[in-house]
């Protein structure tokens, strides 16, 4: 079956570094997505990796590693904003998001 | 308006109740959707509209009825549910072209069945 793995919670300190990282074992791969979701909002769009290797984005970037099955989200200089939930979703190889469970970041601080 | 709006926000209803959630996108996408989310569950995909046509139905219970009457509305109609149908109902749009699918989502209609 298909599966993504992601840390449940996770808590970091203001002002911090934290990485949430996201394993996956799916059919075929077209393409990992992370979305950032505030509690009672819409989630939102952060990165998207095809290709192996990191994406900057100001202080949020994105790692891929194909061949391990693995991406990290990295957040930087954290702000009590950054408190969410995170989402992992893997695009298979038949365009079908297969999303992970999110991982709900407590900033302290 | 801009973006994808979800109305209600918040509904209770009865086992035996009918009701209808509401999206809309206003982002001129091709594409629509409706997830279910619940706690520490991942999203999990209802229902496809592409140009109007249903392209995915993943098993859903015939309890929910979806309605896309055009590329920028999208129904879900409820119908004798069931207190295990309690979740948020997101909707979503995106533009399928080939390139990155990004979704772009609604806040949620968050529903509860008594």
């Amino acid at each position: 079956g298909q599966n993504i793995d992601q840390p449940t919670e996770m808590t970091a300190t203001e002002g911090a570094i934290v990485q949430i990282n996201c394993t996956y074992q799916t059919s075929g791969f077209n393409g990992l997505f992370w979305y950032q979701q505030h509690a009672g909002e819409a989630p939102t769009f952060l990165s998207y990796n095809v290709l192996d290797g990191l994406e900057e984005k100001g202080r949020f970037s994105s790692f891929l590693s194909r061949s391990k099955g693995y991406s990290y989200l990295l957040l930087k200089e954290l702000q009590m904003k950054d408190s969410a939930s995170y989402l992992c979703a893997v695009e298979d190889s038949n365009y079908q998001l297969i999303w992970g469970a999110g991982t709900k970041l407590i900033i302290k601080p | 308006e801009t973006g994808v709006t979800q109305t209600p926000r918040h509904l209770v209803m009865g086992m035996t109740n009918k009701k209808s959630l509401k999206c809309e996108q206003h982002l001129g996408h091709n594409a629509m959707y409706w997830y279910k989310q619940s706690a520490k569950k991942p999203l999990e995909l209802m229902f496809v509209y592409n140009f109007k046509e249903q392209t995915e139905n993943n098993s859903v219970p015939s309890r929910f009825s979806p309605e896309c009457p055009n590329s920028s509305h999208l129904f879900l109609h409820l119908h004798t549910l069931q207190p295990e149908d309690s979740a948020l109902y997101l909707c979503a749009s995106s533009q399928e072209d080939g390139g990155a699918n990004v979704l772009t989502f609604g806040a949620g209609s968050r529903l509860t069945v008594l």
